[in-house]
């Protein structure tokens, strides 16, 4: 299958500071890329599409300002959450469009 | 828009028993059907998936039928054991020519087998 490796798997990161998480596409050229964030025991939800080449596209309620994508490449996607806050705690994964997952980033804010 | 509804459990089975997770799906055109599986602390898994009508996805002793008239696609394995302990989200994903749309997910079915 077209597999994807995120990373990191774990972050603790102080108030305040950014975090970039990688998500690699290892054997599928992905021009489109997915974020999905996902809460304690609940469900998975699209935070935004990632378009090599091209501005993302965000879902309604999330902050293009604070949680900034970067698809430079047909196997590489980025997600950086600036000036994180304990709130942005969370589980973090992307998905390339073959609809495969990668580990995930579980984010701690401190 | 698109969703998809299944038993939100959580599913408690001993060893050996019998397991059907059922989901529903919502869609306005033809999506694929997924079945992903997530163990604690772990990313999510493809388990199996079906493209059209009729196709059964199976994979590891789990199979699920795409049910277009009922618009179902139930996840089923004739004997758990204790390692299929985790949880199990039903998706759908629409494909436009060469790959998926983004996936849309179930609110995922906790199980956990007993010895």
């Amino acid at each position: 299958g077209a597999v994807v490796s995120q990373h990191p798997s774990r972050v603790i990161c102080k108030s305040g500071t950014s975090v970039k998480i990688e998500c690699r596409s290892l054997d599928f050229q992905a021009t489109t890329m997915f974020w999905y964030r996902q809460f304690p025991k609940q469900s998975l939800m699209l935070m935004a599409t990632s378009n090599e080449g091209s501005k993302a596209t965000y879902e309604q309620g999330v902050e293009k300002d604070k949680f900034l994508i970067n698809h430079a490449s047909l196997t590489l996607s980025t997600l950086t959450v600036t000036s994180a806050h304990p709130e942005d705690s969370s589980f973090y994964i992307c998905s390339n469009s073959e609809a495969f997952f990668g580990q995930g980033t579980r984010l701690t804010v401190v | 828009g698109d969703s998809v509804t299944q038993m939100e459990g959580p599913v408690t089975l001993s060893e050996e028993a019998f397991l059907t997770i059922n989901c529903t799906y919502t869609a306005t055109g033809y999506p694929s059907l997924f079945w992903y599986v997530q163990y604690p602390g772990e990313g999510l898994q493809l388990l199996l998936k079906a493209t059209k009508a009729d196709d059964k996805g199976s994979n590891k002793g789990f199979e699920a039928t795409y049910r277009k008239e009922t618009t179902s696609f139930h996840l089923e394995k004739g004997s758990v054991q204790v390692s299929d302990s985790a949880v199990y989200f039903c998706a759908l994903s629409d494909r436009g020519g060469t790959s998926y749309d983004k996936v849309i997910f179930g609110p995922g079915t906790s199980l956990s087998v007993i010895p």
